[in-house]
């Protein structure tokens, strides 16, 4: 079946330092959303990514769409301790949704 | 205000006894989710519904039912929980024409 692999599982920075988390799914994706999850909350929608090569920006997160669909990113930018929290990519399969395993993002002040 | 419920929040049981968990949606959204998240696996989908009366498996249905009678609801039913169904269950929305789901608040079932 489908998988969608996400790495690091884990990433400590220091604030100000920027942030990567990387999606590699095994099949050709429609879209790919990411979500974000606060310790102790549920997870929240980011952004919708539907063409290749498309990148979008909010405020300091960047996230790209690979040119072959099958994979994505999210870069924050000088990081910030209300960053903290885990993030998702998620895609569908079928009328299914896979979601990565997620990255929890840890920022030292 | 747009939202998604659960009930109960936290939940403590024991191998067997059956229960449900609750998911109502005030969007008017067609497609609802139930997932579950373990520590290293992130979310995993359990079942989903695109609208009454139609519901399908998610990844990891076994143990688990649900029903769609209403638009609005989308229960989970656990008929005879185990241990192995210790975990953080979320409910979800979203429309057919745009992936962005929303979440409820989670639920936390401890089965002993």
């Amino acid at each position: 079946g489908q998988q969608v692999m996400q790495i690091p599982q884990y990433q400590h920075v220091q604030e100000g330092e920027d942030f990567t988390t990387y999606c590699n799914s095994s099949t050709t994706l429609s879209n790919i959303q990411w979500y974000k999850q606060r310790p102790g909350g549920h997870p929240v929608f980011l952004i919708q990514l539907v063409k290749s090569g498309e990148v979008k920006k909010q405020k300091r997160l960047t996230f790209q769409f690979g040119e072959a669909k099958k994979n994505s990113s999210l870069h924050i930018t000088a990081t910030q301790t209300t960053d903290v929290g885990t993030y998702f990519c998620a895609g569908p399969w079928g009328f299914k949704t896979i979601f990565g395993a997620g990255t929890r993002l840890f920022v030292k002040a | 205000e747009a939202q998604v419920t659960q009930n109960p929040r936290y939940l403590i049981t024991v191998t067997g006894k059956k229960l449900t968990v609750t998911c109502s949606q005030n969007m008017n959204h067609e497609y609802m989710s139930w997932y579950r998240q373990d520590p290293g696996l992130g979310l995993r989908q359990i079942y989903y519904s695109m609208n009454v009366e139609v519901t399908d498996k998610g990844d990891v249905p076994e143990g688990y039912k649900v029903s769609r009678k209403e638009k609005r609801n989308f229960p989970l039913i656990l008929e005879s929980p185990s241990p192995n169904q210790t975990s953080l269950y979320f409910c979800a929305s979203r429309g057919m024409t745009y992936n962005e789901q929303f979440f409820g608040p989670g639920t936390r079932l401890t089965v002993l």
